[in-house]
């Protein structure tokens, strides 16, 4: 079945720097990728859509300039969060969108634990 | 806007015995989805449910949808402790296929 990899597993950073996550489809091409935050024993909140080749779509609410989006290709899409602070401290799900046989399914990545000190 | 909620939040049951979770949806989807999330994981894919009247079972969970009442419903039978874990229902936005997630239902089996 398909595979989504998001690396890292985790991370600790220090306030005011920025950290990058990663998300590949490893055996298909997915030009949508969306991406999620999670807070501990809540849902997940789309934080935004990204899109191979074009601008990102943020939700409402979340500042486009502080979680920069890349998707520079049909498996990979970047998250960078910016200037991180210790709320921003939270657990990142990335997910990858396959159309077959008509129905599109979604693969999630196994998530990053952001924690900022 | 697309609202999903969930019912109930929280469920300890014993083994055993039967239940049901509840999913509720506000504006008009062509399919639900149902998750499993166990504790600092991601999802698992559990059910795709696509059309009104659809069911679907693996295993003790058992999952339908009615589209004209908005509703889904995942049923546990006979719970077991392997059970436990976050259930999750999201619902595809017609307009863009996004998808929207429910609430989450937490739930705890114990002997």
């Amino acid at each position: 079945g398909a595979v989504v990899s998001q690396h890292p597993s985790w991370v600790i950073c220090k306030s005011g720097t920025s950290v990058k996550i990663e998300c590949r489809s490893l055996d298909f091409q997915a030009t949508t990728m969306f991406w999620y935050r999670q807070f501990p024993k809540q849902s997940l909140m789309l934080m935004a859509t990204s899109n191979e080749g074009s601008k990102a779509t943020y939700e409402q609410g979340v500042e486009k300039d502080k979680f920069l989006i890349n998707h520079a290709s049909l498996t990979l899409s970047t998250l960078t969060v910016t200037s991180a602070h210790p709320e921003d401290s939270s657990f990142y799900i990335c997910s990858a969108r396959e159309r077959i046989g008509g129905i599109y399914g979604y693969t999630f990545g196994s998530g990053t634990r952001l924690t900022v000190v | 806007e697309l609202k999903v909620e969930q019912n109930p939040l929280f469920l300890s049951m014993q083994e055993g015995k039967n239940y049901t979770i509840y999913c509720n949806y506000s504006t008009t989807s062509d399919r639900l989805y149902w998750y499993r999330q166990d504790p600092g994981k991601s999802l698992e894919s559990l059910f795709v449910l696509l059309s009104n009247g659809a069911v679907k079972q693996e295993g003790r969970l058992m999952a339908s949808l009615d589209t004209k009442a908005r509703l889904s419903t995942l049923h546990i039978t006979a719970a077991v402790h392997d059970l436990s874990a976050t259930y999750f229902c999201a619902v595809g936005k017609m307009s863009d296929d996004k998808l929207i997630f429910g609430t989450g239902t937490r739930l705890q089996v114990f002997p």
